[in-house]
């Protein structure tokens, strides 16, 4: 079974940085693209970056240069490096696995992990 | 703002049929059948329930369709449900190479 477990989410200051991880199951991540999306609290779903299976990635404007995606391959997980973060990143993270056969369509999520940026 | 738009919300009784509305530009749903319709409960992720554009994923119940007019993509779900009462979101690919969402729809059975 296709498996997505999300962790490294918490509490940081402004300024700070986060590493997030997604460990996979059921699949290999370099064989699909796969994305972050997150939800700040109350509000819609807002995509993140997204890393395609030869390894380019591309990032939302409100993330560029602050988000980085990448994956390893020995322990078939995806990870989403946050610096600079601001009280607007403050929102639950997901990892998403894109769907075989179509582009940019999630079919299986993870559970979130909830990052609070606050000093 | 977000990038697509929705109703905010839309309700039906038991048994009823509903359809959720999703416009965009151009630039998106009017050019691109990689629509997507996600169903989330709360304080669950979300669920793919319809892919490009009119597809359901293995295991979804027929009572769920989309479909797309010009700038436009709409979700139909018939014979309400009880379990359907959820917010709804949709995707799209949009030509600059990102995803944009609607700002979701919440569905209330009455």
């Amino acid at each position: 079974d296709v498996q997505l477990v999300e962790s490294g989410g918490g509490l940081v200051q402004p300024g700070g940085s986060l590493r997030l991880s997604c460990a996979a199951s059921g699949f290999t991540v370099s064989n699909i693209y796969m994305t972050w999306v997150r939800q700040a609290p109350g509000k819609g779903l807002e995509w993140v970056s997204l890393i395609y299976s030869g390894g380019n990635t591309r990032d939302a404007d409100s993330v560029k240069g602050r988000f980085t995606i990448s994956r390893d391959t020995s322990k078939n997980a995806v990870f989403l490096q946050m610096n600079n973060l601001n009280t607007e990143d403050t929102a639950v993270y997901y990892c998403a696995r894109g769907k075989s056969g179509s582009n940019w369509q999630l079919d299986y999520w993870g559970q979130g992990t909830p990052v609070t940026v606050s000093s | 703002q977000s990038a697509l738009t929705q109703p905010a919300s839309v309700s039906g009784s038991p048994g009823q049929s509903i359809t959720i509305s999703c416009t965009g530009t151009s630039s998106d749903i009017g050019t691109y059948d990689y629509v997507s319709w996600y169903q989330q409960h709360p304080g669950k992720a979300p669920k793919l329930m319809i892919y490009d554009v009119t597809n359901r994923p293995s295991g979804i119940s027929n009572r769920f369709s989309g479909s797309k007019s010009g700038n436009t993509a709409s979700l139909t779900i018939s014979g309400l449900q009880a379990e359907d009462e959820a917010d709804y979101y949709c995707s799209s690919f949009r030509n600059n190479y990102s995803l944009v969402f609607g700002g979701g729809t919440k569905l209330t059975v009455l």
